[in-house]
Protein backbone atom coordinates (compact mmCIF):
# COMPACT_ATOMS: atom_id res chain seq x y z
CA UNK A 1 0.00 0.00 0.00
CA UNK A 2 1.48 3.28 -0.91
CA UNK A 3 1.34 5.98 1.56
CA UNK A 4 1.66 9.67 2.00
CA UNK A 5 1.57 10.76 5.31
CA UNK A 6 0.84 14.12 7.03
CA UNK A 7 0.45 15.85 10.47
CA UNK A 8 -2.94 16.97 10.00
CA UNK A 9 -2.29 19.95 12.10
CA UNK A 10 -3.45 22.23 12.76
CA UNK A 11 0.02 24.08 12.53
CA UNK A 12 -0.29 27.47 14.05
CA UNK A 13 2.52 30.00 12.82
CA UNK A 14 2.07 34.14 13.52
CA UNK A 15 2.20 36.55 10.67
CA UNK A 16 5.90 36.61 9.07
CA UNK A 17 6.92 33.66 10.31
CA UNK A 18 8.16 30.44 8.13
CA UNK A 19 5.81 27.77 8.17
CA UNK A 20 7.00 24.37 7.88
CA UNK A 21 5.22 21.45 6.28
CA UNK A 22 6.18 17.96 6.21
CA UNK A 23 5.22 15.10 4.21
CA UNK A 24 6.84 11.38 4.53
CA UNK A 25 5.83 8.86 1.68
CA UNK A 26 6.14 5.02 1.40
CA UNK A 27 7.26 4.23 -2.61
CA UNK A 28 10.89 4.15 -2.82
CA UNK A 29 9.95 4.62 -6.76
CA UNK A 30 8.48 7.82 -6.97
CA UNK A 31 9.89 10.48 -8.67
CA UNK A 32 8.24 13.39 -8.35
CA UNK A 33 6.46 14.94 -5.54
CA UNK A 34 3.56 18.18 -5.70
CA UNK A 35 2.14 20.30 -2.75
CA UNK A 36 -1.20 21.78 -3.47
CA UNK A 37 -3.23 24.19 -1.55
CA UNK A 38 -6.42 23.88 -0.96
CA UNK A 39 -8.60 26.74 0.70
CA UNK A 40 -12.24 25.65 2.84
CA UNK A 41 -14.64 24.87 0.26
CA UNK A 42 -12.43 24.89 -3.07
CA UNK A 43 -10.37 22.30 -5.32
CA UNK A 44 -7.01 21.90 -4.39
CA UNK A 45 -4.15 24.39 -6.67
CA UNK A 46 -1.05 23.24 -7.63
CA UNK A 47 1.81 25.65 -6.04
CA UNK A 48 5.11 23.21 -6.35
CA UNK A 49 6.61 20.05 -8.00
CA UNK A 50 9.49 18.76 -7.18
CA UNK A 51 11.34 15.82 -9.04
CA UNK A 52 14.85 16.46 -7.69
CA UNK A 53 17.11 15.82 -4.13
CA UNK A 54 16.92 19.51 -2.79
CA UNK A 55 15.55 22.55 -2.72
CA UNK A 56 13.40 24.26 -4.87
CA UNK A 57 12.13 28.17 -4.57
CA UNK A 58 9.56 30.16 -5.91
CA UNK A 59 9.04 32.90 -4.62
CA UNK A 60 7.97 32.89 -0.88
CA UNK A 61 7.89 28.56 -1.19
CA UNK A 62 11.00 26.22 -0.61
CA UNK A 63 10.04 22.47 -1.40
CA UNK A 64 12.93 20.38 -0.35
CA UNK A 65 12.97 16.65 -1.28
CA UNK A 66 15.31 14.01 0.57
CA UNK A 67 14.64 10.87 -1.52
CA UNK A 68 16.98 8.55 0.83
CA UNK A 69 14.70 9.95 3.92
CA UNK A 70 11.49 9.72 1.74
CA UNK A 71 10.59 13.52 2.79
CA UNK A 72 9.26 16.00 1.48
CA UNK A 73 8.34 19.44 2.97
CA UNK A 74 7.38 22.77 2.06
CA UNK A 75 8.30 26.13 3.99
CA UNK A 76 6.79 29.19 3.43
CA UNK A 77 8.76 32.25 4.48
CA UNK A 78 6.62 35.43 5.78
CA UNK A 79 3.28 33.69 5.97
CA UNK A 80 0.43 35.76 5.52
CA UNK A 81 -3.46 35.31 6.47
CA UNK A 82 -4.34 34.31 3.02
CA UNK A 83 -1.87 31.84 3.57
CA UNK A 84 -4.41 30.02 5.50
CA UNK A 85 -5.44 26.72 3.96
CA UNK A 86 -4.83 22.74 4.06
CA UNK A 87 -1.42 21.90 1.72
CA UNK A 88 -1.75 18.62 0.54
CA UNK A 89 1.50 16.66 -0.48
CA UNK A 90 0.66 14.33 -3.03
CA UNK A 91 4.01 11.49 -4.82
CA UNK A 92 3.81 10.49 -8.23
CA UNK A 93 2.50 6.97 -8.57
CA UNK A 94 5.42 4.59 -9.90
CA UNK A 95 2.63 2.40 -11.87
CA UNK A 96 2.16 4.73 -14.19
CA UNK A 97 -0.84 6.50 -15.53
CA UNK A 98 -0.29 9.74 -13.84
CA UNK A 99 -1.85 8.96 -10.66
CA UNK A 100 -0.53 10.69 -7.17
CA UNK A 101 -0.91 9.21 -3.90
CA UNK A 102 -2.41 12.38 -1.65
CA UNK A 103 -1.59 12.73 2.03
CA UNK A 104 -4.29 13.29 3.89
CA UNK A 105 -3.36 17.47 4.59
CA UNK A 106 -2.04 19.69 6.83
CA UNK A 107 -4.14 22.18 7.92
CA UNK A 108 -2.46 25.91 8.13
CA UNK A 109 -3.13 28.91 10.13
CA UNK A 110 -1.61 31.80 9.91
CA UNK A 111 -2.37 34.19 13.08
CA UNK A 112 -2.29 38.08 12.79
CA UNK B 1 -1.58 28.07 -18.09
CA UNK B 2 -3.02 24.62 -17.34
CA UNK B 3 -6.46 25.45 -16.65
CA UNK B 4 -8.92 23.46 -16.12
CA UNK B 5 -13.10 24.13 -16.15
CA UNK B 6 -16.00 22.40 -14.37
CA UNK B 7 -19.73 22.50 -15.07
CA UNK B 8 -22.00 23.01 -12.85
CA UNK B 9 -20.05 24.47 -10.07
CA UNK B 10 -23.26 23.89 -8.19
CA UNK B 11 -26.04 21.21 -8.94
CA UNK B 12 -29.34 20.10 -6.49
CA UNK B 13 -31.56 17.44 -8.07
CA UNK B 14 -34.09 15.11 -6.53
CA UNK B 15 -33.44 11.55 -5.49
CA UNK B 16 -33.62 9.10 -8.54
CA UNK B 17 -32.30 11.41 -11.28
CA UNK B 18 -29.22 11.29 -13.29
CA UNK B 19 -26.55 14.53 -12.79
CA UNK B 20 -23.92 14.96 -15.57
CA UNK B 21 -20.48 16.82 -14.86
CA UNK B 22 -18.58 18.13 -17.85
CA UNK B 23 -14.43 19.28 -17.19
CA UNK B 24 -12.86 20.19 -19.74
CA UNK B 25 -8.75 21.11 -19.96
CA UNK B 26 -8.89 24.97 -22.04
CA UNK B 27 -5.42 25.46 -22.65
CA UNK B 28 -3.57 21.92 -22.68
CA UNK B 29 -4.52 18.64 -23.99
CA UNK B 30 -5.09 15.94 -21.21
CA UNK B 31 -3.47 12.73 -22.36
CA UNK B 32 -5.69 11.49 -18.52
CA UNK B 33 -8.34 13.04 -16.08
CA UNK B 34 -9.07 12.19 -13.06
CA UNK B 35 -12.21 12.40 -11.17
CA UNK B 36 -11.89 12.64 -7.02
CA UNK B 37 -15.19 13.15 -4.73
CA UNK B 38 -14.08 14.04 -1.22
CA UNK B 39 -16.28 14.73 1.69
CA UNK B 40 -16.92 17.61 4.42
CA UNK B 41 -13.59 17.69 6.45
CA UNK B 42 -12.04 14.44 4.73
CA UNK B 43 -8.99 14.13 2.72
CA UNK B 44 -9.49 13.49 -1.65
CA UNK B 45 -10.75 10.17 -2.49
CA UNK B 46 -9.97 9.03 -6.30
CA UNK B 47 -13.01 7.80 -8.14
CA UNK B 48 -12.03 6.66 -11.64
CA UNK B 49 -8.63 7.18 -14.09
CA UNK B 50 -10.05 7.58 -17.40
CA UNK B 51 -7.90 8.10 -20.69
CA UNK B 52 -9.07 9.45 -23.98
CA UNK B 53 -10.74 7.16 -26.48
CA UNK B 54 -10.76 3.99 -23.66
CA UNK B 55 -12.24 3.22 -20.73
CA UNK B 56 -12.08 4.39 -17.27
CA UNK B 57 -10.61 2.78 -14.49
CA UNK B 58 -12.30 2.76 -11.20
CA UNK B 59 -10.98 2.66 -7.85
CA UNK B 60 -11.66 -0.76 -5.72
CA UNK B 61 -15.47 0.00 -4.03
CA UNK B 62 -16.30 2.72 -7.02
CA UNK B 63 -19.33 1.09 -8.75
CA UNK B 64 -18.77 2.02 -12.45
CA UNK B 65 -22.90 1.13 -13.24
CA UNK B 66 -23.45 4.58 -10.99
CA UNK B 67 -20.81 6.58 -11.53
CA UNK B 68 -20.57 6.65 -15.67
CA UNK B 69 -17.15 8.33 -16.89
CA UNK B 70 -16.82 9.16 -20.46
CA UNK B 71 -13.44 10.98 -21.80
CA UNK B 72 -14.50 12.01 -25.56
CA UNK B 73 -11.79 14.10 -26.74
CA UNK B 74 -7.99 15.06 -25.24
CA UNK B 75 -9.98 18.33 -23.50
CA UNK B 76 -13.48 16.83 -22.41
CA UNK B 77 -14.36 14.62 -19.51
CA UNK B 78 -17.88 13.71 -18.08
CA UNK B 79 -18.60 11.74 -14.92
CA UNK B 80 -22.84 11.21 -14.59
CA UNK B 81 -24.32 10.12 -11.45
CA UNK B 82 -27.04 7.92 -11.91
CA UNK B 83 -30.15 7.43 -9.98
CA UNK B 84 -28.21 9.58 -7.60
CA UNK B 85 -29.59 9.21 -3.49
CA UNK B 86 -28.90 11.87 -0.74
CA UNK B 87 -25.66 9.90 0.05
CA UNK B 88 -23.95 10.55 -3.17
CA UNK B 89 -24.31 14.24 -2.21
CA UNK B 90 -20.44 15.57 -1.57
CA UNK B 91 -17.81 17.39 -3.87
CA UNK B 92 -17.01 16.30 -7.06
CA UNK B 93 -13.61 17.20 -8.20
CA UNK B 94 -11.77 16.63 -11.65
CA UNK B 95 -7.95 17.33 -12.48
CA UNK B 96 -6.06 17.11 -16.08
CA UNK B 97 -2.55 15.38 -16.08
CA UNK B 98 -0.98 16.85 -19.58
CA UNK B 99 1.29 13.95 -19.45
CA UNK B 100 4.41 15.78 -19.90
CA UNK B 101 7.09 15.11 -17.70
CA UNK B 102 5.84 14.33 -14.20
CA UNK B 103 2.23 13.14 -12.78
CA UNK B 104 1.42 16.70 -12.21
CA UNK B 105 -2.36 17.02 -12.03
CA UNK B 106 -4.09 20.87 -12.34
CA UNK B 107 -7.56 20.58 -10.64
CA UNK B 108 -10.90 21.96 -11.96
CA UNK B 109 -12.83 24.26 -9.47
CA UNK B 110 -15.14 21.11 -8.32
CA UNK B 111 -19.25 20.54 -8.43
CA UNK B 112 -21.02 20.83 -5.23
CA UNK B 113 -23.60 18.21 -6.08
CA UNK B 114 -26.85 18.05 -3.55
CA UNK B 115 -29.33 15.69 -3.67
CA UNK B 116 -32.59 15.74 -1.81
Amino acid sequence: QKEVEQNSGPLSVPEGAIASLNCTYSDRGSQSFFWYRQYSGKSPELIMSIYSNGDKEDGRFTAQLNKASQYVSLLIRDSQPSDSATYLCAGGDTGGGNKLTFGTGTQLKVEL
Amino acid sequence: GAVVSQHPSRVICKSGTSVKIECRSLDFQATTMFWYRQFPKQSLMLMATSNEGSKATYEQGVEKDKFLINHASLTLSTLTVTSAHPEDSSFYICSASPGTGGNEQFFGPGTRLTVL
